[in-house]
């Protein structure tokens, strides 16, 4: 099993432009959650889905952040337009059915630097 | 609404000694599930261990073992013998078993440092 994959690793762009943040979840799991780590504000969970559809986007900051999840094996987070303030390292993690039990299996996560 | 609190920013412990790792938590709920998940500084977030609130037996993995208070709502990670590659970031994590609140909350972490 190849895990949770994010791309990219790194991103570093300019403000005002916009970033798209990939994942492909574990097979077979059917809950996806994208997260924010910064270190005045830990960890923040986003939005998270089940089988496909947003669940609770109660998370996302503001307009600027939208995620979709189109299929079971693939999510995107995107911020437009960038600003400095949403530099931080992104994570997707996923988790499987009845998945209350376990824990999420984390993605390597994406290191965003706006400047 | 469930929180996790971690009131230990960061600890030091000396190569081969044991180390315990503080959490707390609230909740009105009666069954849950804890973690405490490892982040090194490569960044990978590491499941490390897990307990399920109905159990009253302690959860034990290899070095690492928890003390779960269900009463006092205390959560704490012991890590024994500990070693280098245990320097990181250490977060404790409730999650919910009602599939309405089904996600993950954090603690802020604690962060690790093993001394020589």
């Amino acid at each position: 099993d190849a895990g949770v994959i994010q791309s990219p690793r790194h991103e570093v762009t300019e403000m005002g432009q916009e970033v798209t943040l990939r994942c492909k979840p574990i097979s077979g799991h059917d809950y996806l959650f994208w997260y924010r780590q910064t270190m005045m504000r830990g960890l923040e969970l986003l939005i998270y889905f089940n089988n496909n559809v947003p669940i609770d986007d109660s998370g996302m900051p503001e307009d600027r952040f939208s995620a979709k999840m189109p299929n079971a094996s693939f999510s995107t987070l995107k911020i437009q337009p960038s600003e400095p303030r949403d530099s931080a390292v992104y994570f997707c993690a996923s988790s499987p059915p009845g998945g209350f039990a376990y824990g999420y299996t984390f993605g390597s996560g994406t290191r965003l630097t706006v400047v | 609404a469930q929180t996790v609190t971690q009131s230990q920013p960061e600890m030091s412990v000396q190569e081969a000694e044991t180390v315990t790792l503080s959490c707390t938590y609230d909740t009105s709920e009666s069954d849950y599930y804890l973690f405490w998940y490892k982040q090194p500084p490569s960044r990978q977030m590491i499941l490390v261990i897990r307990q399920e609130a109905y159990k009253q037996q302690n959860a034990t993995e290899n070095r690492f073992s928890v003390n779960f208070q269900k009463a006092a709502k205390s959560f704490s990670l012991k890590i024994s013998d500990s070693q280098l590659g245990d320097a990181a970031m250490y977060f404790c994590a409730y999650r919910s078993v009602y599939l309405r609140d089904d996600k993950i909350i954090f603690g802020k972490g604690t962060r690790l440092h093993i001394l020589p």
